[in-house]
This record gives structure tokens, C-alpha cells and sequence, in this order.
């Protein structure tokens, strides 16, 4: 049974800091793994999809990695702002899992100080 | 535009109650879930729906059925409410049937509380 595991469970820095999430996997037969955002109150935003012959993928200050062979990918914050404080959730679908074979880690509750 | 929605965004009732929550997406996507997210956070899948198969995780008792009436809605029912249902739900979907690589699209939720 695939387990997804996400430290720290919380952290929190002054703006401007980068900073890194990290995200274990305890199966590594993986299709692909997404980091994902959640805003209290508010449903999950996708910020970056890695395919499993993927090694990193990139969207604007964020930068996702992915070692498939370790069952480890970390989610790489560059200059961070206040606006980026949400719970970041990490999922990988494999072909076990569940109804779509996606499975959740419990998230990092990121807090950015102004 | 919002391009998953769930309504009621929050659902208070007593137990041994019947309810539904209601999802819809503008996305034209052809499959859609229900996820739970319990006191702890944690977001597990309960169904995932296309047009042509139902998958239901083991998990989840047989007083939660998913009906939908066309491919742009897929809602939850609920019969005989336990304490135990109080969580987020949230529904999701993702573009294409046996595409591996979609990344799912969520509605805001909806806060079931059950008293």
C-alpha cells in the first residue's frame, strides 16, 4: 500500500527566504506525483505535475523535483512571499491506491512573515 | 467561470438524516471524483466517474452513492448520516479517461457537519 509522507508538518519563515518541501513515497512504481496548493477554504489548485521519467519541472518561482528511485520529491519555493502561505499537498498516482490510484500526503502548512 | 463547483459550500444536519451535494464542471472533462478530507486534513479518494465506470474505494460505506446525470455533474448522496460523515468533501476532475498524466481540476469543498 502506497504511503505518502510530507516534513515538515509546518514551517514558517520571513518573506524573502527560499525554501524547500519535502515529500516521500514509500512505493515507487509511480506514474507521476503532483504538488498541489490548498488555501483555507478553498479546494486544491495543481502547481506542478512530474511524470515519472521526468526529473523536474518548473513554473515561475517554483521548482518540483523528483527521484523516483528514493521515493523522494521536494517542491523548491525561490523568494518567498507572503502570498504564498497555504497547506502544500503532495500526491502521487501509481497503479495501487485507490478509486485513481492517486495518494495524498497530509501537506505542509507554509507561513510566510511580511 | 468557476470551473468546479460544488454547492452548498457548508451543510449542517442531524444524524440519521439523507443529503446530497451537488458538483458541476465547466471543463468538459470526462472523468470526475469525490474526495474526503477529515479533521486531520488528510484527503482520501471515495469515487472516481466517467461515462462508462464507476470506481468506488473500499473504503467507503455503501450509504455514499455517486449519481451522474450527465458527464458535467457527478453528485454525492448521503443516507443515514453518522457523526463519523463530518468532513470536507470535495469534487474534482480531470480531462481525459486512461490519460495518466492529468492533473485534477478541485471545487472549493463543502463543509459537512453533522450534529
Amino acid at each position: 500500500k502506497q504511503e505518502v509522507t510530507q516534513i515538515p508538518a509546518a514551517l514558517s519563515v520571513p518573506e524573502g527566504e527560499n525554501l524547500v518541501l519535502n515529500c516521500s513515497f514509500t512505493d515507487s512504481a509511480i506514474y507521476n506525483l503532483q504538488w498541489f496548493r490548498q488555501d483555507p477554504g478553498k479546494g486544491l489548485t495543481s502547481l506542478l505535475l512530474i511524470q515519472s521519467s521526468q526529473r523536474e519541472q518548473t513554473s515561475g518561482r517554483l521548482n518540483a523535483s523528483l527521484d523516483k528511485s528514493s521515493g523522494r520529491s521536494t517542491l523548491y519555493i525561490a523568494a518567498s512571499q507572503p502570498g504564498d502561505s497555504a497547506t502544500y499537498l503532495c500526491a502521487v498516482k501509481g497503479s495501487g491506491g485507490g478509486a485513481d490510484g492517486l495518494t495524498f500526503g497530509k501537506g505542509t502548512h507554509l507561513i510566510i512573515q511580511p | 467561470d468557476t470551473a468546479v463547483s460544488q454547492t452548498p459550500k457548508y451543510l449542517v444536519t442531524q444524524m440519521g438524516n439523507d443529503k446530497s451535494i451537488k458538483c458541476e464542471q465547466n471543463l468538459g472533462h470526462d472523468t470526475m471524483y469525490w474526495y474526503k478530507q477529515d479533521s486531520k486534513k488528510f484527503l482520501k479518494i471515495m469515487f472516481s466517474y466517467n461515462n462508462k465506470e464507476l470506481i468506488i474505494n473500499e473504503t467507503v460505506p455503501n450509504r455514499f452513492s455517486p449519481k451522474s446525470p450527465d458527464k458535467a455533474h457527478l453528485n454525492l448522496h448521503i443516507n443515514s448520516l453518522e457523526l463519523g460523515d463530518s468532513a470536507v468533501y470535495f469534487c474534482a476532475s480531470s480531462p481525459r479517461t486512461g490519460v495518466v498524466h492529468s492533473p485534477l481540476h478541485f471545487g472549493n469543498g463543502t463543509r459537512l457537519t453533522v450534529t
